[in-house]
Protein backbone atom coordinates (compact mmCIF):
# COMPACT_ATOMS: atom_id res chain seq x y z
CA UNK A 1 0.00 0.00 0.00
CA UNK A 2 1.77 3.44 -0.96
CA UNK A 3 -0.62 5.29 0.84
CA UNK A 4 -2.06 6.98 -2.49
CA UNK A 5 -6.13 6.69 -2.36
CA UNK A 6 -7.91 6.92 -5.24
CA UNK A 7 -12.14 6.62 -5.70
CA UNK A 8 -13.75 5.16 -7.19
CA UNK A 9 -12.00 1.84 -8.28
CA UNK A 10 -14.44 1.13 -11.29
CA UNK A 11 -16.29 4.18 -13.33
CA UNK A 12 -18.51 2.86 -16.36
CA UNK A 13 -20.35 5.55 -18.21
CA UNK A 14 -21.54 6.30 -21.56
CA UNK A 15 -20.50 9.00 -24.25
CA UNK A 16 -21.44 12.42 -23.87
CA UNK A 17 -20.89 12.18 -19.74
CA UNK A 18 -18.82 13.69 -17.32
CA UNK A 19 -16.85 11.89 -14.61
CA UNK A 20 -14.93 13.03 -11.68
CA UNK A 21 -12.13 10.78 -10.46
CA UNK A 22 -10.96 11.36 -6.42
CA UNK A 23 -7.04 10.69 -5.25
CA UNK A 24 -5.85 11.56 -1.69
CA UNK A 25 -2.13 11.99 -1.54
CA UNK A 26 0.29 10.23 1.21
CA UNK A 27 0.07 12.31 4.37
CA UNK A 28 2.34 15.27 3.71
CA UNK A 29 3.35 15.06 0.30
CA UNK A 30 2.17 18.06 -1.39
CA UNK A 31 2.55 17.30 -5.09
CA UNK A 32 -0.19 15.22 -7.25
CA UNK A 33 0.38 14.01 -10.58
CA UNK A 34 -2.36 12.39 -13.17
CA UNK A 35 -1.47 9.79 -15.42
CA UNK A 36 -3.40 8.22 -17.91
CA UNK A 37 -2.49 4.23 -18.80
CA UNK A 38 -4.51 3.20 -21.96
CA UNK A 39 -4.65 -0.50 -22.69
CA UNK A 40 -1.70 -1.93 -23.33
CA UNK A 41 -0.04 1.57 -23.34
CA UNK A 42 2.80 3.49 -21.13
CA UNK A 43 2.12 6.03 -18.82
CA UNK A 44 0.99 9.48 -20.02
CA UNK A 45 1.31 12.48 -18.31
CA UNK A 46 -1.45 14.74 -17.77
CA UNK A 47 -0.71 17.58 -14.55
CA UNK A 48 1.01 18.28 -12.10
CA UNK A 49 -0.67 20.00 -8.91
CA UNK A 50 1.40 21.11 -6.10
CA UNK A 51 0.18 22.41 -2.67
CA UNK A 52 -2.93 23.40 -4.40
CA UNK A 53 -1.04 25.28 -7.61
CA UNK A 54 -1.01 24.09 -11.37
CA UNK A 55 2.82 23.14 -11.99
CA UNK A 56 3.20 20.65 -14.87
CA UNK A 57 1.20 20.03 -17.81
CA UNK A 58 1.12 17.54 -20.09
CA UNK A 59 -0.73 15.98 -23.13
CA UNK A 60 -3.73 16.69 -21.26
CA UNK A 61 -6.93 17.23 -23.56
CA UNK A 62 -9.07 21.00 -22.97
CA UNK A 63 -12.56 18.15 -22.14
CA UNK A 64 -10.02 17.19 -18.87
CA UNK A 65 -9.64 19.94 -16.03
CA UNK A 66 -7.62 18.92 -12.64
CA UNK A 67 -7.27 20.88 -9.34
CA UNK A 68 -6.29 20.50 -5.93
CA UNK A 69 -8.07 21.32 -2.58
CA UNK A 70 -6.75 23.23 0.42
CA UNK A 71 -6.36 19.62 2.32
CA UNK A 72 -4.22 18.58 -0.65
CA UNK A 73 -6.91 16.00 -2.30
CA UNK A 74 -6.96 16.40 -6.08
CA UNK A 75 -9.52 15.80 -8.57
CA UNK A 76 -9.97 15.48 -12.23
CA UNK A 77 -12.73 15.97 -13.98
CA UNK A 78 -13.38 14.29 -17.64
CA UNK A 79 -16.27 15.59 -19.81
CA UNK A 80 -17.99 15.08 -23.15
CA UNK A 81 -16.53 11.68 -23.00
CA UNK A 82 -15.43 9.43 -25.71
CA UNK A 83 -14.83 5.94 -26.20
CA UNK A 84 -11.09 6.70 -26.63
CA UNK A 85 -11.20 8.26 -23.18
CA UNK A 86 -11.02 4.34 -21.86
CA UNK A 87 -8.21 3.83 -19.55
CA UNK A 88 -6.75 3.48 -16.42
CA UNK A 89 -5.77 6.45 -14.73
CA UNK A 90 -3.29 6.88 -12.17
CA UNK A 91 -2.82 9.62 -9.29
CA UNK A 92 0.79 9.74 -7.60
CA UNK A 93 2.04 12.02 -5.34
CA UNK A 94 5.37 12.94 -3.90
CA UNK A 95 6.58 15.23 -0.93
CA UNK A 96 8.64 18.01 -3.32
CA UNK A 97 7.77 20.54 -5.84
CA UNK A 98 10.42 19.02 -8.07
CA UNK A 99 8.53 15.43 -8.42
CA UNK A 100 11.38 14.27 -11.04
CA UNK A 101 13.88 14.02 -8.22
CA UNK A 102 12.04 12.39 -5.54
CA UNK A 103 9.98 9.01 -6.20
CA UNK A 104 6.37 9.41 -6.96
CA UNK A 105 4.23 6.77 -5.02
CA UNK A 106 1.03 5.86 -7.31
CA UNK A 107 -2.56 4.97 -5.98
CA UNK A 108 -4.22 1.92 -7.29
CA UNK A 109 -5.73 4.06 -10.45
CA UNK A 110 -9.50 4.02 -11.34
CA UNK A 111 -10.58 1.93 -14.29
CA UNK A 112 -12.79 4.18 -16.30
CA UNK A 113 -15.12 2.65 -19.30
CA UNK A 114 -16.99 4.42 -21.60
CA UNK A 115 -19.77 2.56 -23.45
CA UNK B 1 9.14 17.35 -27.99
CA UNK B 2 10.54 15.07 -25.11
CA UNK B 3 10.47 11.41 -25.69
CA UNK B 4 11.56 8.59 -24.02
CA UNK B 5 12.31 5.17 -26.21
CA UNK B 6 12.16 1.47 -24.65
CA UNK B 7 13.42 -1.45 -25.92
CA UNK B 8 12.21 -4.48 -26.01
CA UNK B 9 8.42 -4.27 -25.94
CA UNK B 10 8.83 -7.89 -24.83
CA UNK B 11 11.09 -10.07 -23.24
CA UNK B 12 10.87 -13.82 -22.57
CA UNK B 13 14.02 -15.45 -20.20
CA UNK B 14 14.44 -18.67 -18.53
CA UNK B 15 14.52 -18.58 -14.77
CA UNK B 16 18.56 -17.99 -13.86
CA UNK B 17 19.00 -15.60 -16.86
CA UNK B 18 19.74 -11.93 -16.94
CA UNK B 19 17.77 -9.72 -18.78
CA UNK B 20 18.00 -6.02 -20.37
CA UNK B 21 15.91 -2.94 -20.94
CA UNK B 22 17.04 -0.31 -22.57
CA UNK B 23 15.88 3.18 -22.96
CA UNK B 24 16.89 6.64 -24.81
CA UNK B 25 16.07 9.76 -23.99
CA UNK B 26 15.41 13.46 -25.83
CA UNK B 27 16.27 15.92 -24.00
CA UNK B 28 19.61 16.31 -22.24
CA UNK B 29 18.48 18.32 -19.40
CA UNK B 30 17.05 15.01 -17.85
CA UNK B 31 18.66 14.36 -14.47
CA UNK B 32 16.58 11.97 -12.56
CA UNK B 33 15.79 8.12 -14.07
CA UNK B 34 13.40 5.76 -12.26
CA UNK B 35 12.21 2.49 -13.23
CA UNK B 36 8.73 1.56 -12.50
CA UNK B 37 7.49 -2.35 -12.01
CA UNK B 38 3.61 -2.56 -12.88
CA UNK B 39 2.44 -6.39 -12.02
CA UNK B 40 -0.44 -7.15 -13.70
CA UNK B 41 -3.46 -4.87 -12.51
CA UNK B 42 -1.45 -3.41 -9.80
CA UNK B 43 0.09 0.20 -9.99
CA UNK B 44 3.29 0.76 -10.82
CA UNK B 45 6.33 0.90 -8.39
CA UNK B 46 9.68 2.34 -8.00
CA UNK B 47 12.56 -0.75 -8.30
CA UNK B 48 15.66 1.79 -8.85
CA UNK B 49 16.84 5.21 -9.90
CA UNK B 50 19.51 7.24 -11.05
CA UNK B 51 20.14 10.17 -10.93
CA UNK B 52 23.00 12.10 -13.80
CA UNK B 53 25.92 12.88 -11.65
CA UNK B 54 26.12 8.77 -10.97
CA UNK B 55 26.98 6.15 -13.92
CA UNK B 56 25.61 2.85 -11.87
CA UNK B 57 23.70 2.04 -9.17
CA UNK B 58 23.25 -1.33 -8.05
CA UNK B 59 20.08 -2.42 -5.23
CA UNK B 60 20.77 -6.64 -5.20
CA UNK B 61 19.91 -8.23 -7.95
CA UNK B 62 18.77 -4.91 -9.85
CA UNK B 63 21.83 -2.45 -11.75
CA UNK B 64 20.85 0.78 -13.83
CA UNK B 65 23.55 2.55 -16.59
CA UNK B 66 23.53 5.82 -17.35
CA UNK B 67 25.52 7.01 -20.18
CA UNK B 68 24.44 10.79 -20.74
CA UNK B 69 26.69 11.33 -23.53
CA UNK B 70 24.89 8.69 -25.54
CA UNK B 71 21.67 9.83 -23.73
CA UNK B 72 20.83 6.08 -22.60
CA UNK B 73 20.26 4.05 -19.81
CA UNK B 74 19.21 0.78 -19.48
CA UNK B 75 17.48 -1.77 -16.80
CA UNK B 76 19.61 -5.22 -16.03
CA UNK B 77 18.10 -7.95 -13.65
CA UNK B 78 20.33 -10.55 -13.14
CA UNK B 79 19.36 -14.45 -11.35
CA UNK B 80 16.27 -13.70 -12.67
CA UNK B 81 13.32 -15.29 -10.79
CA UNK B 82 9.23 -15.60 -12.04
CA UNK B 83 8.08 -13.45 -9.98
CA UNK B 84 10.05 -10.46 -11.55
CA UNK B 85 7.43 -11.27 -14.64
CA UNK B 86 5.77 -7.73 -15.14
CA UNK B 87 6.15 -4.52 -16.93
CA UNK B 88 8.85 -2.43 -16.41
CA UNK B 89 9.06 1.60 -17.13
CA UNK B 90 11.77 3.78 -17.64
CA UNK B 91 11.43 7.57 -16.97
CA UNK B 92 13.11 10.78 -17.41
CA UNK B 93 12.64 14.31 -15.95
CA UNK B 94 12.74 17.31 -17.55
CA UNK B 95 13.75 20.02 -15.06
CA UNK B 96 13.37 22.95 -13.42
CA UNK B 97 10.54 24.49 -15.06
CA UNK B 98 8.47 21.33 -16.33
CA UNK B 99 8.60 18.82 -13.40
CA UNK B 100 7.41 16.05 -14.53
CA UNK B 101 8.18 12.46 -15.80
CA UNK B 102 8.32 11.21 -19.57
CA UNK B 103 7.63 7.34 -19.80
CA UNK B 104 9.06 4.84 -21.99
CA UNK B 105 6.20 2.60 -23.61
CA UNK B 106 7.13 -0.38 -21.69
CA UNK B 107 8.65 -4.12 -21.40
CA UNK B 108 6.51 -7.05 -20.11
CA UNK B 109 9.02 -9.34 -19.62
CA UNK B 110 8.48 -13.36 -18.43
CA UNK B 111 10.02 -15.24 -16.69
CA UNK B 112 9.41 -19.01 -17.48
CA UNK B 113 10.94 -21.66 -15.13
Amino acid sequence: DSGVTQTPKHLITATGQRVTLRCSPRSGDLSVYWYQQSLDQGLQFLIQYYNGEERAKGNILERFSAQQFPDLHSELNLSSLELGDSALYFCASSPTKTGGQSEQFFGPGTRLTVL
Amino acid sequence: GENVEQHPSTLSVQEGDSAVIKCTYSDSASNYFPWYKQELGKRPQLIIDIRSNVGEKKDQRIAVTLNKTAKHFSLHITETQPEDSAVYFCAASIPPDTDKLIFGTGTRLQVFP
